[in-house]
């Protein structure tokens, strides 16, 4: 079956480094997005994508948060300068479209910890 | 904006037995959708099932139903025959315009051998 695939599953960064996370969608799907989870906490919206702009974004994806489609695979999620309060599991997932209803499929998570 | 309450933080089911997860919303819209998504230790999201708010018939997957109660803004998943590998982390989730999910807070699953 096929699945949204994410990198690395954990990374470790210090306080003010800049960090990529990669994710590949399912290959058909057209609406990708991120969501985070800090620990013991809800999950939260973060951004939904289509069409190589942003459809929506959060109060929390501020300046230091932007997305990216840079070729026709990957989707990636860049936090430029982190803080310790950017900790969490970081989701992508993705939609076969932006119709109000579509299942939405997501990665395994990227675990980052900020130190 | 539209709410998610899973008032049971923790919820423990002996093996084959079965156990039904709470969960209410809040909304002023009349066609929406409606989750469950399962997160393992390995903190994968999983979809369990879906549910679409036009439709009164409550949506089964093998041993997981829901019980959608649309006027009471209440949807409980009904987990039968639990089996180990059912002990996790369930969201509730609600799905507004956009497909932009709001989850709650999570109930974890223990079961019991």
């Amino acid at each position: 079956e096929p699945e949204v695939t994410q990198t690395p599953s954990h990374q470790v960064t210090q306080m003010g480094q800049e960090v990529i996370l990669r994710c590949v969608p399912i290959s058909n799907h057209l609406y990708f997005y991120w969501y985070r989870q800090i620990l013991g906490q809800k999950v939260e919206f973060l951004v939904s994508f289509y069409n190589n702009e942003i459809s929506e974004k959060s109060e929390i994806f501020d300046d230091q948060f932007s997305v990216e489609r840079p070729d026709g695979s990957n989707f990636t999620l860049k936090i430029r300068s982190t803080k310790l309060e950017d900790s969490a599991m970081y989701f992508c997932a993705s939609s076969v479209g932006r119709v109000t209803g579509n299942t939405i499929y997501f990665g395994e998570g990227s675990w980052l910890t900020v130190v | 904006a539209q709410t998610v309450t899973q008032s049971q933080p923790e919820m423990s089911v002996q093996e084959a037995e079965t156990v039904t997860l709470s969960c209410t919303y809040d909304t002023s819209e009349s066609d929406y959708y409606l989750f469950w998504y399962k997160q393992p230790p390995s903190r994968q999201m999983i979809l369990v099932i879906r549910q679409e708010a036009y439709k009164q018939q409550n949506a089964t997957e093998n041993r997981f139903s829901v019980n959608f109660q649309k006027a009471a803004k209440s949807f409980s998943l009904k987990i039968s025959d639990s089996q180990l590998g059912d002990a996790a982390m369930y969201f509730c989730a609600y799905m507004e315009y956009g497909n932009k999910l709001v989850f709650g807070a999570g109930t974890i699953l223990r079961v019991k051998s």
